[in-house]
């Protein structure tokens, strides 16, 4: 498709677990940014990966936080030994240029039980 | 650093009313402003944006102006519908484009 695809679109999982979260961005797009949304809550910066540079990991809010993008395409957030308060809506945004307009995903729907 | 204050929710209007969310940013530079939508069930897309100071960004009938004077760029919309209700949000980048800072959001819910 011509979008941002996120998958899944809702998970569901035990306290404790690990989930791996997906995102497919725009072909072309060389910067990959993954926000977080929480009920009544605004957006919650993550991650942003810009092309093959390190990328920028400042808001992640724990070492249980992680994500890669694989040849500067699909990315993949992986929260270990997740806990209740990292239920939200993961939401991953990518942009053909620094500083220009993001497209953003559907999101995944995180519910830890 | 660079960061945006939006006005808070929610919002509920009528069917035709007009439509004022106020949003003011703190930037070093002249970084480009954007508003952001969510509709129901939604991801957010780009309502509008404006590159530069005296720019006025539109679409579907809003629109914004980036203020240098005061520091803002309030959305408007002459008359509102139904359609319009969702979730809207006020965003500038960093000036590395490292990431980009939202307001906290403005539901707007339209009446018939």
């Amino acid at each position: 498709g011509a979008g941002v695809s996120q998958s899944p679109s809702n998970k569901v999982t035990e306290k404790g677990k690990d989930v791996e979260l997906r995102c497919d961005p725009i072909s072309g797009h060389t910067a990959l940014y993954w926000y977080r949304q929480s009920l009544g809550q605004g957006l919650e910066f993550l991650i942003y990966f810009q092309g093959n540079s390190a990328p920028d990991k400042s808001g992640l809010p724990s070492d249980r936080f992680s994500a890669e993008r694989t040849g500067g395409s699909v990315s993949t957030l992986t929260i270990q030994r997740t806990q209740q308060e990292d239920s939200a809506v993961y939401l991953c945004a990518s942009s053909f240029s620094v500083r220009g307009e993001l497209f953003f995903g559907s999101g995944t729907q995180l519910s830890v039980l | 650093g660079n960061s945006v204050t939006q006005m808070e929710g929610p919002v509920t209007l009528s069917e035709e009313a007009f439509l004022t969310i106020n949003c003011t940013y703190t930037a070093t530079g002249y970084p480009s402003l954007f508003w952001y939508v969510q509709y129901p069930g939604e991801g957010l897309q780009l309502l509008l944006k404006a590159t530069k100071a005296d720019d006025k960004g539109s679409n579907k009938g809003f629109e914004a102006t980036y203020r240098k004077e005061t520091t803002s760029f309030h959305l408007e919309k002459g008359s509102v519908q139904v359609s319009d209700s969702a979730v809207y949000f006020c965003a500038l980048p960093t000036n590395t484009g490292n990431q980009f800072y939202f307001g906290t959001g403005t539901s707007l819910t339209v009446i018939p």
